[in-house]
């Protein structure tokens, strides 16, 4: 079973662009989480989607967004790029179901750089 | 590695010997928890988790331990390799809202 991908591995940008960042979950995962990380504040929630709702919403600016589509696939977009949104940038997908009980299964990660 | 931060908690183990690595969680209600391990370069990887009805798990190599009184989670990693190290986060979960919180990290260092 392929695991969670992310593209692309690494990306450059300036300031004041936008990006977006692609995630494909595990399949028959449903839930899509995206954390941004860094070395300052470690593992930071974003947000969460399921069947292709924002379900959960972290305390980022209204720059960073997110959907889902149909077949789970997820994206996350940052408009107006700052130097602080350099980070890593994380997918995790999850199983529905079972309340809180889901393992989280992370991609590699985006590496943004903001300049 | 890249994605660890500079001002980590480190902990340096001698190779074979067991290591503990703690953690402080936040929200007395959070039911499940769970164990991460990150290596440079690439996603947390899960170790190993335990629900809250439950006070020890224990995996290969691995045991968590939980204490809610003082919400409190320990990871021991039994004769550990060079290949342990890592990074390690606790992450947990409201069971209201799903989401996960994790933990800074901390930093293992296995010497050989």
């Amino acid at each position: 079973k392929a695991g969670v991908t992310q593209t692309p591995r690494y990306l450059i940008k300036t300031r004041g662009q936008q990006v977006t960042l692609s995630c494909s979950p595990i399949s028959g995962h449903r839930s899509v989480s995206w954390y941004q990380q860094t070395p300052g504040q470690g593992l930071q929630f974003l947000f969460e989607y399921f069947s292709e709702t924002q379900r959960n919403k972290g305390n980022f600016p209204g720059r960073f967004s997110g959907r889902q589509f149909s077949n789970s696939r997820s994206e996350m977009n940052v408009s107006t790029l700052e130097l602080g949104d350099s980070a890593l940038y994380l997918c995790a997908s999850s199983r529905p179901g079972q309340g809180s009980y889901n393992e989280q299964f992370f991609g590699p990660g985006t590496r943004l750089t903001v300049l | 590695g890249e994605n660890v931060g500079l001002h980590l908690p480190t902990l340096s183990v001698q190779e074979g010997d067991n290591s503990i690595i703690n953690c402080a969680y936040s929200n007395s209600a959070s039911d499940y928890f769970i164990w991460y391990k990150q290596e440079s370069g690439k996603g947390p990887q899960f170790i190993i988790d335990i629900r809250s009805n439950m006070d020890k798990r224990q995996g290969q190599r691995v045991t968590v331990l939980l204490n809610k009184t003082v919400k409190h989670l320990s990871l021991q990693i039994a004769a550990t390799q060079p290949g342990d190290s890592a990074v390690y986060f606790c992450a947990e979960t409201d069971p209201g809202t799903y989401k996960y919180i994790f933990g800074t990290g901390t930093r293992l260092k296995v010497l050989a």
